[in-house]
Order: structure tokens, then sequence, then C-alpha cells
């Protein structure tokens, strides 16, 4: 099992819908939550981190925690075209070790 | 404030031989952290350096190691190459290296073993 699993994707919306990207972990160590965005031949970019459980919300961004569950989530509303990408999340140990989930692609169709 | 650099950003080499990546973090930036990217295995850790100290390790090969240098800078380097060293090498600078602390990629190294 891999530290970080995420939903296998791939992942299709229209344009305005909301994306729901999920994300278990099971390093009880994990402190907080990552989610980045990689657009194709580009690098890693952070979106948003968490570490409380709840709600963060940023713009169009929601970021979810449950630390019980082990589960983190990421929704996307009024999805737009330039959203398509692949969504990777990772979680980190206060040890300096962040480990990623293979991630997400979605495609935002217009 | 200048992101992280990485040199070179392309890199063709032959089987057998060895390679060196550079990475210069974020001003600051104390963690360096390597990644793998290929498209069958994602994003595989590499190791995290710390104060120049290597504070954490992924599951690769002794063929993969690295430094880092006291103005933070870090290198990388794969001696006897294989055709499967192929990828995207990124690192990653944090400020602190604990898990709060958000990390920033660089563009990345591409790759090539022939």
């Amino acid at each position: 099992q891999k530290e970080v699993e995420q939903n296998s994707g791939p992942l299709s919306v229209p344009e305005g819908a909301i994306a729901s990207l999920n994300c278990t972990y099971s390093d009880r160590g994990s402190q907080s939550f990552f989610w980045y965005r990689q657009y194709s031949g580009k690098s890693p970019e952070l979106i948003m981190f968490i570490y409380s459980n709840g709600d963060k919300e940023d713009g169009r961004f929601t970021a979810q925690l449950n630390k019980a569950s082990q589960y983190v989530s990421l929704l996307i509303r009024d999805s737009q075209p330039s959203d398509s990408a692949t969504y990777l999340c990772a979680g980190g140990t206060n040890a300096g070790k962040s480990t990623f989930g293979d991630g997400t692609t979605l495609t935002v169709k217009p | 404030k200048a992101g992280v650099t990485q040199t070179p950003r392309y890199l063709i080499k032959t089987r057998g031989q060895q390679v060196t990546l550079s990475c210069s973090p974020i001003s600051g930036h104390r963690s360096v952290s390597w990644y793998q990217q290929t498209p069958g295995q994602g994003l595989q850790f590499l190791f995290e350096y710390f104060s120049e100290t290597q504070r954490n390790k992924g599951n690769f090969p002794g063929r993969f190691s690295g430094r880092q240098f006291s103005n933070s800078r870090s290198e990388m380097n794969v001696s006897t190459l294989e055709l499967g060293d192929s990828a995207l090498y990124l690192c990653a600078s944090s400020f602190t290296g604990t898990g709060i602390s958000e990390a920033f990629f660089g563009q990345g190294t591409r790759l090539t073993v022939v």
C-alpha cells in the first residue's frame, strides 16, 4: 500500500462544475498536507496546504482534512479549462519528509 | 525573490557514466529535497538535506547520493547510470523542512540516459 493514495482518475468535469480530488494517507506521523498542481512539462506548483482538521478556503479552492479518517480532499469550484492539470497530494512529517501521491489528472471541458 | 534554480535543465548521458545535478534553493531556505519523476512511478522521494545533513532518505540504491553546502545549495550525484534513470529530477526547497513548511519546486533537470 502506498503511503499516499489518490483517486486514480483521470477526472473530467464540464466548465463551471465542481471538481473533487481525494487523497488518503497511511502515515499517522504526517502533520500537514499539500496540494500541488502540475501542468504537462512543468514542475509542481503549490496550491494550498492544510494542517488542521476542517476546511480551508482560498478563492475557488477548498482543502479539507480529516485526520481521524486519514483523508484529504481538494474541491475546485467553477472549474475552468485552465485548471486542467495533474494534481498531486503530499503528506509531510515534522521531520521534513514529504510523500507524494501519484496524482490525479483533471480535464475541464469547455 | 528568486525561485529555486536547477541546473542543467537538460542532460543526455551514456549508460555507465555519472552525473551531477545542482539545486540552488530560495534564499533563506535551509531544506532541500530531491525527487525523481517518471510517467510510470510518479514523484519518488530521493532524499532531503537540512543544514548540510541528510535528514531523510527514500528507497533508492546507493548509486544516488547527494550533499548540501553551507549556503544551502545542494547537489545530487548518480553514478553508473542505467537506462531506467532517465527521468525528470526535481528539487524542492523549504524554510525549515518541517511538515508545515511548504516546499517550492525548481523547474527540474530532464536526464536522458542512452
